[in-house]
């Protein structure tokens, strides 16, 4: 199993340019997710979804567009980048779990991370 | 609005030395607490806590919840400089499956 993939590793961008960060996982899980990590900031939600054909916001969705049209894959869009999205970019997934609330994530694993630049 | 508070901020102890992280939580239906750690690269996963006061312990790194007090406590003995990392808590928040993450505690450990 790979686990958790993404590419790129590293991008630059400059303001205004469009660019789409990939996401797969070969585990089957169900749930998949897309953070942002800056200095002091710790692990912030962008967008989550629980299955193919759902996805919803998380903590700071402005500027990002998400679909998900396979189990497997989870592209993050930047539509019209801008400096305020220089950030390490971690994607997640996990198995979604039965509760007396509904469902919840189980443990979620991470790929590697991009590490973007937007000038 | 739920809440993931983590201390120290940042620590920095000589080898041998045992530390202790901090967590406090404030979240709507709370199911779980999760502990991860993250060196240079993507957090990886140490701890799951669902139930008060059952430890859960990985060689020299051990974790209990306490859910009446809300918060959970990550203990690491015999500090080695392999441990320097920050330390990420985490807590399923929301109606459905977001995690709460808080912003984290960075140890560092010296020679």
């Amino acid at each position: 199993n790979a686990g958790v993939t993404q590419t790129p590793k590293f991008q630059v961008l400059k303001t205004g340019q469009s660019m789409t960060l990939q996401c797969a996982q070969d585990m089957n899980h169900e749930y998949m997710s897309w953070y942002r990590q800056d200095p002091g900031m710790g692990l912030r939600l962008i967008h989550y979804s629980v299955g193919a054909g759902i996805t919803d916001q998380g903590e700071v969705p402005n500027g990002y567009n998400v679909s998900r049209s396979t189990t497997e894959d989870f592209p993050l869009r930047l539509l019209s980048a801008a400096p305020s999205q220089t950030s390490v970019y971690f994607c997640a997934s996990s198995y979604l779990l039965p509760s007396y609330t509904g469902w919840v994530t189980d443990t979620q694993y991470f790929g590697p991370g991009t590490r973007l630049t937007v000038l | 609005e739920d809440k993931v508070v983590q201390s120290p901020l940042s620590l920095v102890v000589h080898e041998g030395d045992t530390v202790t992280l901090n967590c406090s939580y404030e979240v709507t239906n709370f199911r779980s607490l999760l502990w991860y750690k993250q060196e240079k690269k993507a957090p990886t996963f140490l701890f799951m806590l669902t139930s008060s006061g059952i430890e859960k312990k990985s060689g020299r790194l051990s974790s209990i919840l306490d859910k009446k007090e809300l918060f959970s406590i990550l203990n690491i003995t015999a500090t080695q400089t392999g441990d320097s990392a920050i330390y990420l808590c985490a807590v399923p928040t929301g109606t459905a499956s977001k995690l709460t993450f808080g912003t984290g505690t960075r140890l560092q450990v010296t020679l």
